[in-house]
C-alpha cells in the first residue's frame, strides 16, 4: 500500500518570500502525484499533478513541484508568495490501475505574513 | 457550471438520528467517492463507487452506508451518527478512463453529532 507523508504541519513565511513544503510517499510501485489546496471554507482544488515524463512539474497560482524518484519526494515550491496563498496543502497520491483512490497527506497548513 | 455541490453545508445533530447528506456531480463522471477530513489526519476515503450500483469500502467505513442509483448522485448515510463521526466531509468525482485524471472536489459539510 501505498502512503503519504508531509512532516511540517505548519510553514509561516513572509509575504514575496520563497517557499517550499515537502512531501515524501512510499510506494512499491510506480505512482501518480498531486499537490491540492484548501482555502478557508472551501474544498480541495488541484495546483499540479505529476503523471510522466518531465520531473519538473508547473501549476497554477506559480507553483511548481519536483518528482525525486530516489528521494521519493515530490516537493511544492514558490518563488515568491502572497497573502492570497494563505491555505492547506494537501499532497495526494495514486497508483495506476490502483481503482482511482488517492492517498493524502495530513496537510501543510501555509501561512503568509505581511 | 462543471461542479459537485453537497448538502447540507453544515449540520448539527444528536446520538443516533440518522442522516444524509447529498452529493450530486453535473459532469457526468462515472467515479464518484466520500473522504472524511479531520485534523492531523488529512483526508481519508470512506466509500467509493466506480458507477452506478456498484460502491466499495474505502479506508474507514465503519458508521456509513451509501448507495448509487443514479449516475450523478451519491448520497452519504449515517444510519445511528456518534460523536466520533464529527468530521468535515467531502465528496468528489472523476471520469473513469485516462491516466491520473483530477479529482473534483465539493465544498464540504461539516457534521457535528453531540
Amino acid at each position: 500500500a501505498q502512503s503519504v507523508t508531509q512532516l511540517d504541519s505548519q510553514v509561516p513565511v513572509f509575504e514575496e518570500a520563497p517557499v517550499e513544503l515537502r512531501c515524501n510517499y512510499s510506494s512499491s510501485v510506480s505512482v501518480y502525484l498531486f499537490w491540492y489546496v484548501q482555502y478557508p471554507n472551501q474544498g480541495l482544488q488541484l495546483l499540479l499533478k505529476y503523471l510522466s515524463g518531465s520531473t519538473l512539474v508547473k501549476g497554477i497560482n506559480g507553483f511548481e513541484a519536483e518528482f525525486n524518484k530516489s528521494q521519493t519526494s515530490f516537493h511544492l515550491r514558490k518563488p515568491s508568495v502572497h497573502i492570497s496563498d494563505t491555505a492547506e496543502y494537501f499532497c495526494a497520491v495514486s497508483v495506476p490501475g490502483g481503482g482511482n483512490k488517492l492517498t493524502f497527506g495530513t496537510g501543510t497548513q501555509l501561512k503568509v505574513e505581511l | 457550471e462543471a461542479q459537485v455541490t453537497q448538502n447540507p453545508r453544515y449540520l448539527i445533530t444528536v446520538t443516533g438520528k440518522k442522516l444524509t447528506v447529498t452529493c450530486s456531480q453535473n459532469m457526468n463522471h462515472e467515479y464518484m467517492s466520500w473522504y472524511r477530513q479531520d485534523p492531523g489526519l488529512g483526508l481519508r476515503q470512506i466509500y467509493y463507487s466506480m458507477n452506478v450500483e456498484v460502491t466499495d469500502k474505502g479506508d474507514v467505513p465503519e458508521g456509513y452506508k451509501v448507495s448509487r442509483k443514479e449516475k450523478r448522485n451519491f448520497p452519504l448515510i449515517l444510519e445511528s451518527p456518534s460523536p466520533n463521526q464529527t468530521s468535515l466531509y467531502f465528496c468528489a468525482s472523476r471520469p473513469t478512463g485516462g491516466l491520473g485524471l483530477e479529482q473534483y472536489f465539493g465544498p464540504g459539510t461539516r457534521l457535528t453529532v453531540t
